[in-house]
């Protein structure tokens, strides 16, 4: 079945220690979204790849990078994670984002900890 | 700027019976899009239903129904038939305009919580 897979879904890291997230697809759509979800909060838009072109929110912090090395695979890295870092990351997939109807389908999240 | 509003933090319904999950948006868009997700205990965000700005009548979705009405900026869905399964954090969300690479804003949720 085509999908949104993360990896791994639980990652626990130490204060400062960079920590690189993972997400592939299986179904070829042109963008890639990063979420941040903290508990019991709404999920917060880090940045998006619309195929090559990265589109960061202007309130994402410098210390959260993205990379998307080809259409299927797109990562997070936390160069220092602080206390404040630790959340459930959520990566989203969509085929056309300027089509009026563009679904976001989302893998399961990585619940990242950082000691 | 758009918001999305919900609300209802909790929600409690008795099982098989039918419960009403409120959400109000604020945009000045012409063109957006309504969202509903579900998100159990595990964490994944599982889409429900959708209801496009410019659709008349009001989505449907097996027991899920959004209940749209564009000139109060509501768009509340409607569970019938309430199963254990339900129980679960809901999510409304909006797509902002057509320039924005598909974004959704989301409200802060409602917890339903199905009683048997």
């Amino acid at each position: 079945d085509a999908m949104v897979i993360q990896n791994p879904r639980y990652q626990v890291t130490q204060f400062g220690k960079p920590v690189t997230l993972s997400c592939s697809q299986t179904l070829n759509h042109n963008v890639m979204y990063w979420y941040q979800q903290k508990s019991s909060q709404a999920p917060k838009l880090l940045f998006h790849y619309y195929d090559k072109d990265f589109n960061n929110e202007a309130d994402t912090p410098d210390n959260f990078q993205s990379r998307r090395p080809n259409t299927s695979f797109c990562f997070l890295d936390i160069r220092s994670p602080g206390l404040g870092d630790a959340a459930m990351y959520l990566c989203a997939t969509s085929l056309e984002p300027l089509a009026e109807y563009n679904e976001q389908f989302f893998g399961p999240g990585t619940r990242l900890t950082v000691l | 700027a758009q918001k999305i509003t919900q609300t209802q933090p909790g929600m409690f319904v008795q099982e098989k019976e039918a419960v009403t999950l409120d959400c109000t948006y604020d945009t000045s868009d012409q063109s957006y899009g309504l969202f509903w997700y579900k998100q159990p205990s595990s964490g994944e965000m599982i889409f429900l239903i959708y209801q496009g700005s410019y659709d008349e009548q009001n989505a449907t979705e097996g027991r899920y129904s959004l209940n749209f009405q564009k000139a109060r900026k509501s768009a509340n869905l409607v569970i019938s038939a309430s199963q254990l399964g339900d129980s679960a954090m809901y999510f409304c969300a909006m797509r902002e305009g057509q320039n924005q690479g598909g974004k959704l804003i989301f409200g802060q949720g409602t917890e339903l919580s199905v009683k048997p």
